[in-house]
């Protein structure tokens, strides 16, 4: 099965500076990767995702950049703000028999605390 | 975009009830949906695949008599928690996917006390 290593843990940034939240999977199979921000009690909402036929993905100030070759991929969060705090999870999918849906597996999530 | 509609949000029982939590997909048919726990300050982790019309899929370590998936319809899977105990207490929360793509749509999320 697939394995997703989340690195960091926690991350404090000044507001106004980048942050970088890194992970790596294990298998070869997977080809999309989503990136969930979760408040503290609520649902997981996707910032930004990647699949497998891209290298990079830019949505204002959040990008993923992704390495297929490394099995690793990032996101990239500039000019922070402080409602960017929250838990940040990376997450890998690959498809169940059929081909028609898709498993996915969650990194161990990076708590991401912006200082005003 | 898609909607996913988990209920109760927030539900309390003593120890050695069940309590049922309902995952609706609200404008797709999800032939598969899936069901995860996720205790405070810690990761998703993912408990079964519930599978339209036929038995779910536990992962390793997960009690199949103990948390009860049904998948009745396209449109709606079914957690039960059975004789429900203090350590069961925990946010569990169902997503689902569309068959034409794998963005996945997660519900509200259902926060389970047992006392």
């Amino acid at each position: 099965g697939e394995n997703v290593e989340q690195h960091p843990s926690t991350l404090s940034v000044q507001e106004g500076d980048s942050a970088v939240i890194k992970c790596t999977y294990s298998d070869s199979a997977s080809n999309y990767f989503p990136w969930y921000k979760q408040e503290l009690g609520k649902r997981p909402q996707l910032i930004i995702d990647i699949r497998s036929n891209v290298g990079e993905k830019k949505d204002q100030r959040i990008a993923v950049t992704l390495n297929k070759t490394a099995k690793h991929f990032s996101l990239h969060i500039t000019e922070t703000q402080p409602e960017d705090s929250a838990v940040y999870f990376c997450a890998a999918t690959y498809p169940l028999r059929g081909g028609s849906n898709y498993k996915l597996t969650f990194g161990k999530g990076t708590l991401l605390t912006v200082n005003p | 975009g898609a909607v996913v509609s988990q209920h109760p949000s927030w539900v309390i029982c003593k120890s050695g009830t069940s309590v049922k939590i309902e995952c609706r997909s609200l404008d797709f048919q999800a032939t598969t949906m899936f069901w995860y726990r996720q205790f405070p300050k810690q990761s998703l982790m993912l408990m079964a695949t519930s599978n339209e019309g036929s038995k779910a899929t536990y992962e390793q370590g997960v009690e199949k008599d103990k948390f009860l998936i049904n998948h009745a319809s396209l449109t709606l899977s079914t957690l039960t928690v059975t004789s429900a105990h203090p350590e069961d207490s925990s946010f569990y929360i169902c997503s689902a996917s569309r068959d034409a793509g794998n963005t996945i749509y997660f519900g509200e999320g259902s926060w389970l006390t047992v006392v």
